[in-house]
């Protein structure tokens, strides 16, 4: 069966600091690869998404970025944290074709002070 | 462009009844999948059911059945004989052909069962 872990679960950083939240997916192959974020009470914004190795699509422009060195490795990060940076990060999978849901990580909890 | 609309903020139900949670949606692309998550104070992101556009029947899980209506775009959750574990955030959410994998949330409904 797939899996789908993320880390870390919480993390509280200051501003101007680097981020680097990292998921991985066990179970299947070439899966696509999501990046999203929710604020408090909110729904859940995509960031990126990648459908393979090195291809990654960027729907909000911000101070974040997204890499996936390895076929089910996927990595959001930036250089400096900014306080609206703040939220639940979301990572996610799924199978191409509109008829398959996407699974998703734990989270994790981003506080920027 | 797509748009999922999810009017109702809150909703409230007695443990045992059935519930009804509203979600329309706007595209112009004649294939799309639309997709129920449940989402606990937890956290995490639970799928909970699927209807195809080209579905001829109405989508059941369990308790979880969804009430699509083609022309008035509509695709709203129906919870059957609610449970206190039910209380949590629901999100609709599409999936449009054109858009490839990209999936577009609602602003969900927070749900509260009480005894």
């Amino acid at each position: 069966s797939q899996t789908i872990h993320q880390w870390p679960a919480t993390l509280v950083q200051p501003v101007g600091s680097p981020l680097s939240l990292e998921c991985t997916v066990e179970g299947t192959s070439n899966p696509n690869l999501y990046w999203y974020r929710q604020a408090a009470g909110r729904g859940l914004q995509l960031l990126f998404y990648s459908v393979g190795i090195g291809q990654i699509s960027s729907e909000v422009p911000q101070n974040l970025s997204a890499s996936r060195p390895q076929d089910r490795q996927f990595i959001l990060s930036s250089k400096k944290l900014l306080l609206s940076d703040s939220g639940f990060y979301l990572c996610a999978w799924s199978l191409t074709g509109i008829h398959y849901e996407q699974y998703f990580g734990p989270g994790t909890r981003l506080t920027v002070t | 462009a797509q748009k999922i609309t999810q009017t109702q903020p809150g909703m409230f139900v007695q443990e045992k009844e059935a519930v009804t949670l509203d979600c329309t949606y706007d595209t112009s692309d004649p294939s799309y999948g639309l997709f129920w998550y449940k989402q606990p104070s937890s956290g995490e992101m639970i799928f909970l059911i699927y209807q195809g556009s080209y579905d001829q029947q109405n989508a059941t899980e369990g308790r979880y059945s969804l009430n699509f209506q083609k022309a008035r775009k509509s695709a709203n959750l129906v919870i059957s004989a609610s449970q206190l574990g039910d209380s949590a955030m629901y999100f609709c959410a599409m999936r449009v052909q054109t858009s490839g994998s990209r999936l577009t949330f609602g602003e969900g409904t927070q749900l509260t069962v009480n005894p």
